[in-house]
């Protein structure tokens, strides 16, 4: 099985900064990395796919990149709506699987 | 629109069986693999796994293989997922998802909440 890791439980940020979330497979995934967000009382909205693809609707200000082990997500200039888990997934090898989250807080 | 409209939240007692289902519309449901990710109280993300309704053909993760099982009947667009015997650890949010451009899950249904509790 692929363990995904992403390094951060918990990134405090402020409004209008930075944000890179970072994750990690425990073995080559090629481009095969989706993430998601994930906002309280709702289901995983889909960012990215094929680890830098936006999904549809997604802003600009978001960004992935990486490959084979190594994944970021960026967040240019963080947006009060943008506070928020966000979850990676690699789907190259079966079982799927998921990293653990990273929740973005307002600092 | 692509819509995955999920049955509603149910409370069961440990060892009772449950059918959740998944009705999906908006796009050719035997054209893309329907699955299941399972999110308990507070935590992350799991995926169980994965059916193609054109074929049948069914993933399952191995930490769910032979817990759960996974179905769906494309007369009626619907996936199902199923327990003969549940637990309390089996109390969780189901969300079914759509898969597209290998194996993401570009849309989800609303998610069902099942209570399992004596």
């Amino acid at each position: 099985e692929v363990v995904m890791t992403q390094s951060a439980a918990t990134l405090s940020v402020s409004p209008g900064e930075r944000a890179t979330l970072s994750c990690r497979a425990s073995q080559s995934v090629g481009s095969n990395l989706a993430w998601y967000q994930q906002k309280p009382g709702q289901a995983p909205r889909l960012l990215f796919y094929g680890s830098s693809t936006r999904a549809t609707g997604v802003p600009a200000r978001f960004s992935g990149s990486g490959s084979g082990t190594e994944f970021t997500l960026t967040i240019s200039s963080l947006q009060s709506e943008d506070f928020a888990v966000y979850f990676c997934q690699q789907y190259s090898n079966w079982p799927l699987t998921f990293g653990q989250g990273t929740k973005v807080e307002i600092k | 629109e692509v819509q995955l409209v999920q049955s509603g939240a149910g409370v069961k007692k440990p060892g009772e069986s449950l059918k959740i289902f998944c009705q999906s519309s908006g796009y050719k449901f035997t054209g893309h693999w329907i699955g299941w990710v399972r999110q308990m109280p507070g935590k992350g993300l799991e995926w169980m796994g994965i059916i193609y309704p054109g074929d049948s053909d069914t993933r399952y993760s191995p930490s769910f293989q032979g817990q759960v099982t996974i179905s769906a009947d494309k007369s009626i667009s619907t996936a199902y997922l199923q327990w003969s015997s549940l637990k309390a650890s089996d109390t969780a949010m189901y969300y079914c998802v759509r898969t597209s451009s290998g194996y993401s899950f570009d849309y989800w249904g609303q998610g069902t909440l099942v209570t399992v509790s004596s």
